[in-house]
């Protein structure tokens, strides 16, 4: 089945710099990358995601890039502020199902 | 809307008793997941519903667990008897259409369970 390995598992920076989470796949059937955010007591929120016919999408500060013949994608946030601070989760779908990665806590120091 | 609403929020048994965790989705959507979470193995998907129906209940780890969906704004989650092992948050989602397929999967706040 598919699985999905994710980096780092904590990533601490300051305020203004700029945070990347990287994510691999194995299943080269996947089309559909997700990311998520969760802030401490809360459900996992869906902040971007980027299907395989593009390889990069932006929204202000936060940009995700694919690369489906490595088979990884990416997580970069610019320009971070303490409200950023949260555990992130990728995903890519496979056999219907969304498989999540470990997650990583981004602490954003002020 | 409220979002996905899932009750009760917190709550603490002892080993052997049987815990229900109830969840309603966002109004019209079609898929109902139900997720668990913990350290060790972060987020798994237990069982997910198709119009009620549950199409894939490969993630739910025993026969001590059990899932329903008698409507489509009712889902509940039974573990019969509960053991210290079961600790963790679980979490019901929904999504208007597959969320494999790229339709949003909108997540509630989360039950946390403790067995003691």
């Amino acid at each position: 089945g598919e699985n999905v390995e994710q980096h780092p598992s904590t990533l601490s920076v300051q305020e203004g710099d700029s945070a990347v989470i990287k994510c691999t796949y194995s299943d080269s059937a996947s089309n559909y990358f997700p990311w998520y955010k969760q802030e401490l007591g809360k459900g996992p929120q869906l902040i971007i995601d980027i299907r395989s016919n593009v390889g990069e999408k932006k929204d202000q500060r936060i940009a995700v890039t694919l690369n489906k013949t490595a088979k990884h994608f990416s997580l970069h946030i610019t320009e971070t502020q303490p409200e950023d601070s949260a555990v992130y989760f990728c995903a890519a779908n496979s056999q219907r199902k969304l498989i999540f990665g470990q997650g990583t806590e981004l602490s954003v120091k002020p | 809307d409220a979002g996905v609403i899932q009750s009760p929020r917190h709550e603490v048994t002892e080993m052997g008793q049987e815990v229900t965790l109830r969840c309603k989705p966002i109004s019209g959507h079609d898929y109902l997941f139900w997720y668990r979470q913990t350290m060790m193995r972060g987020l798994e998907l237990l069982i997910y519903f198709n119009n009620n129906v549950p199409i894939d209940d490969s993630g739910m780890p025993e026969d001590r667990f059990s899932a329903k969906m008698p409507n489509a704004s009712f889902s509940t989650l039974k573990i019969q008897p509960s053991e210290p092992r079961d600790s963790a948050v679980y979490f019901c989602a929904s999504s208007l259409m597959a969320g494999s397929s790229g339709n949003t999967i909108y997540f509630g706040e989360g039950s946390w369970l403790t067995v003691v």
